[in-house]
């Protein structure tokens, strides 16, 4: 499976401000992807990573808010732009390992917006 | 659109007993089915999945079933031990290969 690396682990920002999240894979995979997990709930999927081309969003997630790259396959990052605290939450990247099955996550964003 | 129901939300068991855990999905597509444990503070880990053309499968303690007709598959842990307490996660994946996730069950095992 793949092994994710994700920074920062977390951060405390001003509203208004922006955000950069890293994930590193330690090896080239097709498919990353990126969630959102609010306290005591589940994962919320926010995009499709696609390397080439521009993220894929699920409903309720835009291109402004949350922008995505993904220059290669081994590397993508996620901003959440101009942050308002309803933003706080955390935030994880995924990988799919070979055949696109055996997903694994990164360790994860906490962000605190004040 | 997709969507996984986890039931349910909440189980306590003695330690060494069995505990079942159950979800339902809607995508007729959906091919993949793994499941997830989440310790306080910790990422997301697989601990077991299942493909569309088996039924069953175990490792160890732990157990996936599927039953693709009703569109419900089942996580099952036998002889259950404290570190087995944690959050556990059910989620589908399909054609398009994102995963969609269950709510969640914080399973507390009682020593």
């Amino acid at each position: 499976s793949a092994v994710i690396s994700q920074k920062p682990s977390r951060d405390i920002c001003q509203r208004g401000t922006s955000l950069t999240i890293q994930c590193q894979v330690d090896s080239q995979v097709t498919m990353m992807f990126w969630y959102r997990q609010q306290p005591g709930q589940s994962l919320t999927l926010i995009a499709t990573a696609n390397q080439g081309s521009e993220a894929t969003y699920e409903s309720g997630f835009v291109i402004d808010k949350f922008p995505i790259s993904r220059p290669n396959l081994t590397f993508s990052t996620l901003t959440v732009s101009n942050m308002s605290p309803e933003d706080s939450s955390i935030y994880l990247c995924s990988a799919a390992g070979t055949g696109n099955y055996g997903y694994t996550f990164g360790s994860g964003t906490r962000l605190t917006v004040v | 659109g997709e969507n996984v129901e986890q039931h349910p939300s909440t189980l306590s068991v003695q330690e060494g007993d069995s505990a079942v855990i159950k979800c339902t999905y809607s995508d007729s597509a959906s091919n993949y089915f793994p499941w997830y444990k989440q310790e306080l503070g910790k990422r997301p880990q697989l601990i077991i999945d299942i493909r569309s053309n088996v039924g069953e499968k175990k490792d160890q303690r732990i157990a996936v079933t599927l039953n693709k007709t009703a569109k419900h598959f089942s996580l099952h842990i036998t002889e259950t031990q404290p570190e087995d307490s944690a959050v556990y996660f059910c989620a589908e994946g399909g054609a398009t290969n994102k995963l969609i996730f269950g709510t969640g069950t914080l399973l507390a095992v009682q020593p």
